[in-house]
């Protein structure tokens, strides 16, 4: 069964201060996506990572990706209130004709000021 | 940029009527859309991928029956909840691939459905 999963689930964190999301999952896939959602919204699209060893970052939020260990990060440096949400990983996989996305577990982080 | 618009953004219905939600690429052609609930603090589960001119495909423990989806032009696909009761009241979320980038998908602001 294709699982992915993110570690932490909840996350609560001071302002200034740096954490890391991570994103496991389970099949073979180059390439992987994250998201932020804030409550009652849809997703807005953080990151599109679409090789082993990608590296993107923008502002306050870095995402890197391993597709050996089928692993992405999402590092926050110096949290600020805004970064407040809940952040989606989502892998593609080709199934029936289509490019499908699974999502992760879902990590929510409230950045306390 | 890519833009997917969702119709209605919240409907309030009582258990047994059927709605019917509307999912729009505005500025691009999509052949396929995908069509997702999310429940309250939960993740996104993928219900069905619509294709136009013909039969969407059903994640595994969707009702087909239940949740008719029609995906009439290549930048339209609807949704209808049919014989709503509560526990299908969820987020309700869209997407779809822009040209030339399979891969890769434009989510819509999402309809909120309560069933009463």
């Amino acid at each position: 069964e294709l699982k992915v999963e993110q570690n932490p689930l909840f996350l609560s964190m001071q302002e200034g201060k740096n954490y890391t999301i991570y994103c496991n999952y389970s099949t073979t896939s180059d390439r992987l996506y994250w998201y932020r959602q804030d409550p009652g919204k849809s997703l807005e699209s953080l990151f599109v990572l679409l090789s082993n060893g990608a590296v993107k970052q923008e502002g306050r939020l870095m995402a890197s990706l391993d597709t050996k260990a089928r692993l992405s990060t999402l590092h926050i440096t110096a949290a600020v209130h805004d970064l407040s949400a809940t952040y989606f990983c989502a892998v593609d996989i080709f199934t029936s004709g289509t490019y499908k996305y699974i999502f992760g577990t879902g990590t929510r982080l409230k950045v306390l000021a | 940029g890519a833009v997917v618009s969702q119709h209605p953004s919240w409907v309030i219905c009582k258990s047994g009527t059927s709605v019917k939600i509307e999912c729009r690429s505005l500025d691009f052609q999509a052949t396929t859309m995908f069509w997702y609930r999310q429940f309250p603090k939960q993740s996104l589960m993928l219900m069905a991928t619509s294709n136009e001119g013909s039969k969407a495909t059903y994640e595994q423990g969707v009702e087909k029956d239940k949740f008719l989806i029609n995906h009439a032009s290549l930048t339209l696909s609807t949704l209808t909840v049919t014989s709503a009761h509560p526990e299908d009241s969820s987020f309700y979320i869209c997407s779809a691939p822009p040209g030339g980038k399979y891969y890769e998908q434009y989510f819509g602001p999402g309809t909120r459905l309560t069933v009463t």
